[in-house]
């Protein structure tokens, strides 16, 4: 299994503010994906996230809005840019592992709350 | 298309009882995976069981078991003698391709002492 560590655990931000949240894995990886869970809701993903390549967004998510690096195998970070309060979520670094390599490990989130 | 449906928004049961979880995937794909995930107050996501989509048989994990039935495409979870530390909310989380995976909207699940 993978251990992964997120910063910060949770952030009150004040809107049109940024916020950059960190994922840290204890292996190399070579896809990192980050989802957002709006309250009450089920996760969506937001993208994913290859070493040496541009993020792949998926419908819904600009880069602009939440651009994301990934500078190494083992660390990425998401930018919330330009928040409101409709960003208030839990957002989630995610990693695949385990047997065949389709579980999925998640960091402990951050509980992004926008005033 | 594909769609997960977890009809059960919450459930509430006293320590001791069993609970099931349903959950049905509606696809055409004739090969996936199939996971249930746990989510505490914390907030942190807990891997519990991965299926694929080969295999019907039924398991056993110690209190968890789970009923997967391609033929009505449902892939239910249940936990026997309740804890209350088994109080969380539930994904069912189909694996679709090779990395996405699609959540349900989630079941709570309150064990009551």
């Amino acid at each position: 299994s993978a251990v992964i560590s997120q910063k910060p655990s949770r952030d009150i931000c004040q809107r049109g503010t940024s916020l950059t949240i960190q994922c840290q894995v204890d292996s190399q990886v070579t896809m990192m994906f980050w989802y957002r869970q709006q309250p009450g809701q089920s996760l969506t993903l937001i993208a994913t996230a290859n070493q040496g390549s541009e993020a792949t967004y998926e419908s819904g998510f600009v880069i602009d809005k939440f651009p994301i690096s990934r500078p190494n195998l083992t660390f990425s970070t998401l930018t919330v840019s330009n928040m409101s309060p409709e960003d208030s979520s839990i957002y989630l670094c995610s990693v695949k592992g385990g047997h065949g390599n389709t579980e999925a490990f998640f960091g402990q989130g951050t509980r992004l709350t926008v005033v | 298309a594909q769609k997960v449906t977890q009809a059960q928004t919450e459930i509430s049961v006293v320590e001791k009882e069993d609970v099931t979880l349903d959950c049905v995937y509606e696809t055409r794909d004739t090969t996936y995976y199939l996971f249930w995930y746990k989510q505490p107050p914390s907030g942190e996501l807990v891997f519990l069981i991965r299926r694929n989509s080969f295999d019907e048989q039924n398991e056993i994990s110690g209190r968890y078991s789970w009923n997967f039935q391609k033929s009505t495409s449902s892939f239910n979870f249940t936990i026997t003698a309740s804890q209350v530390v088994d109080s969380a909310v539930y994904f069912c989380a189909p694996l679709s391709g090779t990395y996405k995976y699609i959540f349900g909207t989630g079941t709570r699940l309150k064990v009551l002492a």
